[in-house]
């Protein structure tokens, strides 16, 4: 069952303007929900995390029970914000500190 | 420090081959993680371990087996490739926290 849900497979934004990347999750345990960002030719990074409730590269991401979303939100994006973003999920409640991602959604901001 | 590495960085294989992917971390973390990364798939887990001379399956441990002989080191091995093994692999470790360090991932292709 797939638990972490990104609609976009693909986003293209010009820079500037606002840009909100969604994630959907599906859990009946306690989940803790991550965004981590994947830059051309480096490797995968943690963003932030809904815990922190931290804002990192001007981005940020706001956990909601009711929706059961957790979408990631900049209010002017950069050209240097293109990669890919995943959204993940972890159960607090478990020992196992596994993730589990979404398929990802490929960022492009144009000049 | 170097993290977590991971060799080889590339590698081609022909169908009925065999080879092991080495991730090695110097961050004395107790959780280490093979995921594979396709296109329009996201991550998917494929082994982990929680400890040394521990392992256990993921979602996609099909064709895969792994060993955690030493804390530091996880190996992931494919006894027999199959083309539908053509893959990004990335390594991962973490502790509890639900926070992943990944390897710089391993390209591997299989003809």
């Amino acid at each position: 069952a797939q638990r972490v849900t990104q609609p976009e497979k693909l986003l293209s934004v010009f820079k500037g303007a606002p840009v909100e990347l969604k994630c959907n999750y599906s859990y009946s345990g306690s989940p803790e929900l991550f965004w981590y960002v994947q830059y051309s030719r480096q490797r995968l990074q943690l963003l932030l995390r809904h815990i922190s409730r931290e804002s990192i590269k001007g981005f940020t991401a706001d956990l909601n029970k009711g929706e059961t979303s957790f979408h990631l939100k900049k209010p002017f994006a950069q050209e240097e914000d293109s990669a890919m973003y995943y959204c993940a999920l972890t159960d607090r409640g478990s020992t196992l500190g596994r993730l589990y991602f979404g398929r990802g959604t490929q960022l492009t901001v144009w000049p | 420090n170097a993290g977590v590495t991971q060799t080889p960085k590339f590698r081609v294989l022909k169908t009925g081959q065999s080879m092991t992917l080495l991730c090695a971390q110097d961050m004395n973390h107790e959780y280490m993680y093979w995921y594979r990364q396709d296109p329009g798939m996201g991550l998917r887990l494929i082994h982990y371990s929680v400890g040394e001379g521990t392992t256990a399956k993921g979602e996609v441990p099909d064709g895969y087996n792994v060993s955690r002989l030493k804390k530091q080191n996880f190996l992931l091995g494919l006894e027999s490739a199959a083309p539908s093994q053509t893959s990004v692999y990335f390594c991962a470790t973490g502790q509890i926290t639900g926070e992943l360090f990944f390897g710089e991932g391993s390209r591997l292709t299989v003809l």
